[in-house]
């Protein structure tokens, strides 16, 4: 099993859609969660970032995290065009050497105007 | 102010050849990672570097596959004869210190192509 699992998609939704985009991870030392963002040919980009169990909100996005079933999500209200990109869930430990990211495989999402 | 600097953007070689891909990070940035993106397999982290401390190792494939930081800065990830397997999108990513919200900054990653 891998250490993080993705829905491998492709997700193609309406404009104005609610995306929900999910991970889950067999880890429990993990209690960092990021999701990154990556446009065609281009590198990750930080989204949003949670630590520990609990919602975070940042303006159409909002990330949850559930420790207790090693689950988060990503949702995504009213969903433009541009939000049409690749996104990756990615986890860690903690600090120093234990910093490095545990990545899913991504989704790539494509809202239709 | 400049993002993470990649180079070369593309490069192709031919299997059994060397290549060295190059990353300035963002200036100031004391951690620097090396990840690969291959089709469908999402991003394997191969080495860390935090500040003066020996780097972490443990993500590098095979002994093909070597990095250095030199001046606490520039990095450089070789692979040594090439094989047609290491055809993959390499991106490197720094951030300011190691700590859970200081974010990770990518480049945009230097596309190798093994024939």
């Amino acid at each position: 099993q891998k250490e993080v699992e993705q829905d491998p998609g492709p997700l193609s939704v309406p404009e104005g859609a609610i995306v929900s985009l999910n991970c889950t991870y067999s880890n429990s030392a993990f209690q960092y969660f990021m999701w990154y963002r990556q446009y065609s040919r281009k590198g990750p980009e930080l989204l949003m970032y949670t630590y520990s169990s609990g919602n975070k909100e940042d303006g159409r996005f909002t990330a949850q995290v559930d420790k207790s079933s090693k689950y988060i999500s990503l949702f995504i209200r009213d969903s433009q065009p541009s939000d049409s990109a690749t996104y990756l869930c990615a986890m860690s430990a903690g600090r120093g050497a234990n910093s490095k990211l545990t990545f899913g495989k991504g989704i790539t999402l494509s809202v239709r105007p | 102010g400049a993002g993470v600097s990649q180079s070369p953007s593309n490069k192709v070689t031919e299997k059994g050849k060397d290549v060295e891909l190059r990353c300035d990070p963002i200036s100031g940035h004391t951690a620097l990672y090396w990840y690969r993106q291959s089709l469908g397999q999402g991003l394997e982290f191969l080495i860390y570097f935090q500040g003066n401390s020996a780097p972490d190792k443990s993500g590098l494939p095979s002994d093909r596959f070597s990095a250095e930081r030199t001046g606490g800065s520039v990095s450089t990830l070789t692979i040594q004869r090439t094989q047609q397997e290491d055809s993959a999108v390499y991106l490197c990513a720094s951030r300011y210190d190691s700590s859970y919200n200081s974010p990770l900054h990518f480049g945009n990653g230097t596309r190798l192509t093994v024939t």
